[in-house]
C-alpha cells in the first residue's frame, strides 16, 4: 500500500511559469515531509522540507505547502527554469531525530520547456 | 569529490550468482542507509546503520541479502543467489549525526540479473 502518493507521473510547463507538484499521504504518523530532485544517472538530492507544525516553507524559487487535515502537500517552483527539468520525489518520515526512515512517492517527471 | 561513492556503477550477472556492492559515505557521516529503486517507483528503504550497528532491516531484505558496515566506515550490500526480481538500482545514502531528513545519496549501483 502506497503511503505516499504522487498521482501525476509527469508535468510539462513553460519556462517562467509556475510548476506545481502534488503529493498525498495516508499515514497519520508522518510529521516531516521532504522533496528530492533527481537528474538522470544521478542520485536524488534534497531540495526542501517542512515540519507538520508549519504550513509553508520557502527557499528561493521553491515553496512547499502542507495541508495536514487533507494529508496533502505541494511544491511550487516559480519561475520555472529549464534546469528544473528532473524527477521530483515527495518523501515523508516521523519526527526528525527519532525516525530515520524515509518513505518516498513514485515521483513526478517535470519538463520545463524553453 | 567528497560525496557518497558507490561501486560498481553497473553490474550484470546471471541468475543464481552472488553480487556485492560497496558504498563509501561522506567521511563525517555516522548514519548510512541502503535503498532500492525499481523502474517507475521511488526509492524503498532497505536497511540503516548508525556507525557499525545495523539498527533496522526492511522486510524487503530477504535472507539472501546481507549488509555490513565494519568499523562504521564503508558498507557492503551482498545479494546471494540473485533472482531476476533483484534487478534494480541500489542506492546508498549517508547523513550526519541527528537525523534531519536530508540524506546525501550516491549515484547508485544498477543491478541487471539475466
Amino acid at each position: 500500500d502506497q503511503q505516499v502518493k504522487q498521482n501525476s507521473p509527469s508535468l510539462s510547463v513553460q519556462e517562467g511559469r509556475i510548476s506545481i507538484l502534488n503529493c498525498d499521504y495516508t499515514n497519520s504518523m508522518f510529521d516531516y515531509f521532504l522533496w528530492y530532485k533527481k537528474y538522470p544517472a544521478e542520485g536524488p538530492t534534497f531540495l526542501i522540507s517542512i515540519s507538520s507544525i508549519k504550513d509553508k516553507n520557502e527557499d528561493g524559487r521553491f515553496t512547499v505547502f502542507l495541508n495536514k487535515s487533507a494529508k496533502h502537500l505541494s511544491l511550487h517552483i516559480v519561475p520555472s527554469q529549464p534546469g528544473d527539468s528532473a524527477v521530483y520525489f515527495c518523501a515523508a518520515s516521523g519526527t526528525p531525530g527519532s525516525n530515520y526512515k524515509l518513505t518516498f512517492g513514485k515521483g513526478t517527471l517535470l519538463t520545463v520547456n524553453p | 569529490d567528497t560525496g557518497v561513492s558507490q561501486d560498481p556503477r553497473h553490474k550484470i550477472t546471471k541468475r543464481g550468482q552472488n553480487v556485492t556492492f560497496r558504498c563509501d559515505p561522506i567521511s563525517e557521516h555516522n548514519r548510512l542507509y541502503w535503498y532500492r529503486q525499481t523502474l517507475g517507483q521511488g526509492p524503498e528503504f532497505l536497511t540503516y546503520f548508525q556507525n557499525e550497528a545495523q539498527l533496522e532491516k526492511s522486510r524487503l531484505l530477504s535472507d539472501r541479502f546481507s549488509a555490513e558496515r565494519p568499523k562504521g566506515s564503508f558498507s557492503t550490500l551482498e545479494i546471494q543467489r540473485t533472482e531476476q526480481g533483484d534487478s534494480a538500482m541500489y542506492l546508498c545514502a549517508s547523513s550526519p549525526g541527528r537525523f534531519t531528513g536530508e540524506l546525501f545519496f550516491g549515484e547508485g549501483s544498477r543491478l541487471t540479473v539475466l
